[in-house]
């Protein structure tokens, strides 16, 4: 049984340049949540969501923004990068109803140079 | 303000020696649930234990252990008999659902068990 699948593992992008990362959610998930994890820091809650639609949001800008298919996999974007977007992007899911806690993804490494 | 402090950064322990990692919490709500994960370098969260508001009874799960005191605010998790393969580091969460919604982390603490 796969768990939560992100890609790629790892990303080198410019300053002002675009990115994209990917979730597949473990089998029998169906909400997706994002979290930003800077060097020797907790993870940050960015957004969630279910049904195709975001949920909740954190403190995060409208550069940020995400998307959900209908086979509840998931994409992150982020818009104009900075130096300080550079982080470790994970990926979370669960049940949307009943369920028992987060399965999480080994992540995304952005660096941004 | 709802907050989630792990005021030990690192702490270093020889291989057998007990070593208890501290959380402390802080919400309103009266129903709300704390996690503890742990990271190992390879970076993913791994799961070790949910506890929810209502239930303050101690768990002890083979070398592991819980300590969830609501009078203290805290949720305190100890390892017995550390091992090398316990280095990683571990984090408190605190969310309002079992799970939907965001998870509140503390900055962490990172636990290395020398041989």
């Amino acid at each position: 049984d796969a768990g939560v699948t992100q890609s790629p593992t790892h990303l080198i992008k410019t300053r002002g340049q675009q990115v994209t990362l990917r979730c597949s959610p473990k089998s029998g998930h169906d909400t997706v949540s994002w979290y930003q994890q800077a060097l020797g820091q907790g993870p940050q809650f960015i957004f969630q969501y279910y049904e195709e639609e975001e949920r909740q949001r954190g403190n995060f800008p409208d550069r940020f923004s995400g998307h959900q298919f209908p086979n509840y996999s998931s994409e992150l974007n982020v818009n104009a990068l900075l130096l300080g977007d550079s982080a470790l992007y994970l990926c979370a899911s669960s049940t949307g109803t009943g369920g028992y806690g987060y399965t999480f993804g080994s992540g995304t490494r952005l660096t941004v140079v | 303000a709802q907050k989630v402090t792990q005021a030990q950064t690192e702490i270093s322990v020889v291989e057998k020696e007990d070593v208890t990692l501290d959380c402390v919490y802080e919400t309103r709500d009266t129903t709300y649930y704390l996690f503890w994960y742990k990271q190992p370098p390879s970076g993913e969260l791994v799961f070790l234990i949910r506890r929810n508001s209502f239930d303050e009874q101690n768990e002890i799960s083979g070398r592991y252990s819980w300590n969830f005191q609501k009078s203290t605010s805290s949720f305190n998790f100890t390892i017995t008999a550390s091992q090398v393969v316990d280095s990683a580091v571990y984090f408190c969460a605190l969310s309002f659902s079992s799970n939907t919604g965001k998870l509140i982390f503390g900055q962490g603490t990172t636990l290395q068990v020398k041989p």
